[in-house]
C-alpha cells in the first residue's frame, strides 16, 4: 500500500472547519483513500473513503485532487468531541494485503474552545 | 445494532504467563482482524480471520496466535508474555473481508504485563 504523509498536529477553533491534509504521491490507480480517527484510548472510528471523486457523508467531506496525489478531510463545523488522532490510509481492495489497515502516525487534531 | 465487543477491557498479567483475549464482531460480519497499539510502534496489524481461517498475518512472533469460531467470534492468545507485550489490543470486524467495506473497531483490551 502507498505511504501517506500527514502533519503531526493541527489546531482548529470550535465551530470552524477543520481541514486535514494528506499526501499520497505514490498512490496507484486501484488504491482508495480511507480516513479513520481515534479518540484517546478508544478504538479507531471509520470516517469516510473515496477513490477519485469527492465524497461526503454525515461526518465529513473528502476532497481528492485530480492527480490523486493528495487529499483533504474536511470536518465542516468542528466540535470539542472531534479532538482525536486522524489517520489517512490508502489501500487496495483487490488483494490479500488489502484486508489489513496500515496506520501511520496520523494527525493530532485539537479543537480549541 | 451492537458494535464490536472485546473482553476483558483491562488485564494485568505477569511475565511468562499467557493470556487470551476475546472479540465478538458485529452480527453478520465474517472478517475479524487484530491490531496491537503501543506508544512506540503505533497501530500494527497482527492477523485476520475469515470463516475460521487465518488469511493474513503481520510481522509478529509465533507467541501471538489466534482463532475464529463458526459464529465468527475470535480469540487471540499470547504465550510467554514479555513486558513489551503491554499494549492496547484492538479487534476490528468487517462485512465481506475483501476490503470493500469499512472495518469497525472495538474499544480494545488494555493489557499490562508486570
Amino acid at each position: 500500500d502507498a505511504k501517506t504523509t500527514q502533519p503531526p498536529s493541527m489546531d482548529c477553533a470550535e465551530g470552524r472547519a477543520a481541514n486535514l491534509p494528506c499526501n499520497h504521491s505514490t498512490i496507484s490507480g486501484n488504491e482508495y483513500v480511507y480516513w479513520y480517527r481515534q479518540i484517546h484510548s478508544q478504538g479507531p472510528q471509520y470516517i469516510i473513503h473515496g477513490l477519485k471523486n469527492n465524497e461526503t457523508n454525515e461526518m465529513a467531506s473528502l476532497i481528492i485532487t485530480e492527480d490523486r496525489k493528495s487529499s483533504t478531510l474536511i470536518l465542516p463545523h468542528a466540535t470539542l468531541r472531534d479532538t482525536a488522532v486522524y489517520y489517512c490510509i490508502v489501500r487496495t481492495i483487490s488483494s490479500g494485503s488489502a484486508r489489513q489497515l496500515t496506520f501511520g502516525s496520523g494527525t493530532q487534531l485539537t479543537v480549541l474552545p | 445494532k451492537a458494535g464490536v465487543t472485546q473482553t476483558p477491557r483491562y488485564l494485568i498479567k505477569t511475565r511468562g504467563q499467557q493470556v487470551t483475549l476475546s472479540c465478538s464482531p458485529i452480527s453478520g460480519h465474517r472478517s475479524v482482524s487484530w491490531y496491537q497499539q503501543t506508544p512506540g510502534q503505533g497501530l500494527q496489524f497482527l492477523f485476520e480471520y475469515f470463516s475460521e481461517t487465518q488469511r493474513n498475518k503481520g510481522n509478529f512472533p509465533g507467541r501471538f496466535s489466534g482463532r475464529q469460531f463458526s459464529n465468527s467470534r475470535s480469540e487471540m492468545n499470547v504465550s510467554t508474555l514479555e513486558l513489551g507485550d503491554s499494549a492496547l489490543y484492538l479487534c476490528a470486524s468487517s462485512l465481506d473481508g475483501q476490503g470493500r467495506t469499512e472495518a469497525f473497531f472495538g474499544q480494545g483490551t488494555r493489557l499490562t504485563v508486570v
